[in-house]
């Protein structure tokens, strides 16, 4: 195990709904990302958090936001949600990477699987 | 923007024999690392590759970086049923930024291992 929790692990929400996705981050780990996995694709960089900030963003609408804690633990809001906004919602946390461009090792959680009717 | 393309897409193999994935990038990376998807479970960190021309070896899993750091390889010799996942390239751009650490995944490779 990762030491990485998300909660819930499971949501239905209806069309035009808002929902909020947790995440903890493994212990010493200051560096969330979030990405969403539709089925039979890979993960899709959502954004970055670094010590409360937004470090980076994908091509993702603003209706995706986030938040990031003092205890590095992270929040994913959804507002006005669409059908296609169905999929696996992982967080992965690390430490920032090291100076020379590379990527500290991210370490996933299990993930919260999102159904939206 | 970054696109990241692996192949194939579906590989099935008898236990015992090679597999090979394939991962090309549009665009010069910095690093890429593999992932490793079980069925129902999340990515799972192997490797990372950061020098133009690398190989690292983990057991029977090869992995590769390109000298000119735009594709990769994983081969896995003489596969296990335990093998059996989806295998995922994911590559940082070289010029993506300062702060911005976005890593861009292929859609992976899913591996079957028949006993």
């Amino acid at each position: 195990e990762t030491g990485v929790t998300q909660s819930p692990t499971h949501l239905i929400k209806t069309r035009g709904q808002q929902v909020t996705l947790r995440c903890s981050s493994q212990s010493g780990h200051n560096t969330v990302s979030w990405y969403q996995q539709a089925l039979g694709q890979g993960p899709q960089f959502i954004f970055q958090y670094y010590r409360e900030e937004e470090n980076g963003r994908g091509n993702f609408p603003p209706r995706f936001s986030g938040l990031q804690f003092p205890n590095y633990s992270s929040e994913l809001n959804v507002n006005a949600l669409e059908l296609d906004d169905s999929a696996l919602y992982l967080c992965a946390s690390s430490l920032a990477p090291t100076s020379g461009g590379l990527q500290e090792t991210q370490y996933f959680g299990p993930g919260t699987r999102l159904l939206v009717l | 923007g970054q696109q990241v393309m692996q192949i194939p897409q579906y590989q099935h193999v008898q236990e015992g024999e090679d597999f090979t994935t394939y991962c090309n990038s549009s665009t010069t990376l910095s690093n890429i690392q593999w992932y490793k998807q079980r069925p129902g479970g999340h990515p799972v960190f192997l490797i990372q590759l950061v020098k133009s021309g690398e190989v690292k070896k983990q057991k029977r899993l090869t992995f590769q970086f390109g000298e000119a750091k735009k594709n990769s390889s994983l081969h896995i010799t003489a596969t296990q049923t335990t093998d059996v996942g989806t295998y995922f390239c994911a590559g940082r751009a070289l010029y993506s930024g300062a702060g911005s650490y976005q890593l861009t995944f292929g859609k992976g490779t899913k591996l079957s291992v028949i006993p």
